[in-house]
C-alpha cells in the first residue's frame, strides 16, 4: 500500500536558522511527490513537486526539497526560516492507481520563533 | 497554474440539513477531486469527479451522503447530505491542471460547522 509519513507533529526553529520538515514515502514504481502549505484559515498552497530529474527541487517562498530514492525521503528545507513560514505543511504522493489522486502525510506544524 | 474558486467559503449548518459546495476552475480539466479535512487531521479523498460519468467514491464514502455533479469541464458540486456534527470539516476541491506537468492545485476550501 502506498503511504506517506511525516514523523514530526511539530518543528520549532528560530528565525534565521535553517529548517527541515521530514517526509518519507512508500510507493510502488516511481513516485510523484509534493509539498503543500496550509496557513491558518486557508486552503492548501502548492510549494513544489518532484516528478523526475534533479533530486534537488526548488519551489515557492525559498523552499526546496531533496528527493532521496535510497532513503525513500523527500524532506522540505529552507536555508533561513522566517516567522511568516509558520504554518502546517503536508507532504503528499500521487496515487499510482489514479491520476491526480494524492495520499497525504499527517502534516507537520512549523513554528518559527523570532 | 489553475485558479480554483469554492463557494461557500464558510457556513454554519443545522443538523439534518444538506449543503451544496461549488467548485469553479478557470480552465478546463479532465478530473476534479473532492477532499475532506476533519479538524486537526490530514486530507482524505472523498471522490473523483469526471465529466459525463458518475463520480468514483473512495472507501468509506457513499453517493447518498456525498452526491457529486460534474456538468462540464470547469465546474463541480459536492453535496453533504443529512449533516451531523461529525461532518464539520473543511471540504476542498482539487484539480490536476492539464499541461501543468502533473501539478495538483487546491481551492481555498469550504469550512463547514454543523450545529
Amino acid at each position: 500500500a502506498q503511504s506517506v509519513a511525516q514523523p514530526e507533529d511539530q518543528v520549532n526553529v528560530a528565525e534565521g536558522n535553517p529548517l527541515t520538515v521530514k517526509c518519507t514515502y512508500s510507493v510502488s514504481g516511481n513516485p510523484y511527490l509534493f509539498w503543500y502549505v496550509q496557513y491558518p484559515n486557508r486552503g492548501l498552497q502548492f510549494l513544489l513537486k518532484y516528478i523526475t530529474g534533479d533530486n534537488l527541487v526548488k519551489g515557492s517562498y525559498g523552499f526546496e526539497a531533496e528527493f532521496n530514492k535510497s532513503q525513500t525521503s523527500f524532506h522540505l528545507k529552507k536555508p533561513s526560516a522566517l516567522v511568516s513560514d509558520s504554518a502546517l505543511y503536508f507532504c503528499a504522493v500521487r496515487d499510482n492507481q489514479g491520476a491526480g489522486k494524492l495520499i497525504f502525510g499527517q502534516g507537520t506544524t512549523l513554528q518559527v520563533k523570532p | 497554474s489553475a485558479v480554483i474558486s469554492q463557494k461557500p467559503s464558510r457556513d454554519i449548518c443545522q443538523r439534518g440539513t444538506s449543503l451544496t459546495i461549488q467548485c469553479q476552475v478557470d480552465s478546463q480539466v479532465t478530473m476534479m477531486f473532492w477532499y475532506r479535512q476533519q479538524p486537526g487531521q490530514s486530507l482524505t479523498l472523498i471522490a473523483t469527479a469526471n465529466q459525463g460519468s458518475e463520480a468514483t467514491y473512495e472507501s468509506g464514502f457513499v453517493i447518498d451522503k456525498f452526491p457529486i455533479s460534474r456538468p462540464n469541464l470547469t465546474f463541480s458540486t459536492l453535496t453533504v447530505s443529512n449533516m451531523s456534527p461529525e461532518d464539520s470539516s473543511i471540504y476542498l476541491c482539487s484539480v490536476e491542471s492539464d499541461g501543468s506537468g502533473n501539478t495538483i492545485y487546491f481551492g481555498e476550501g469550504s469550512w463547514l460547522t454543523v450545529v
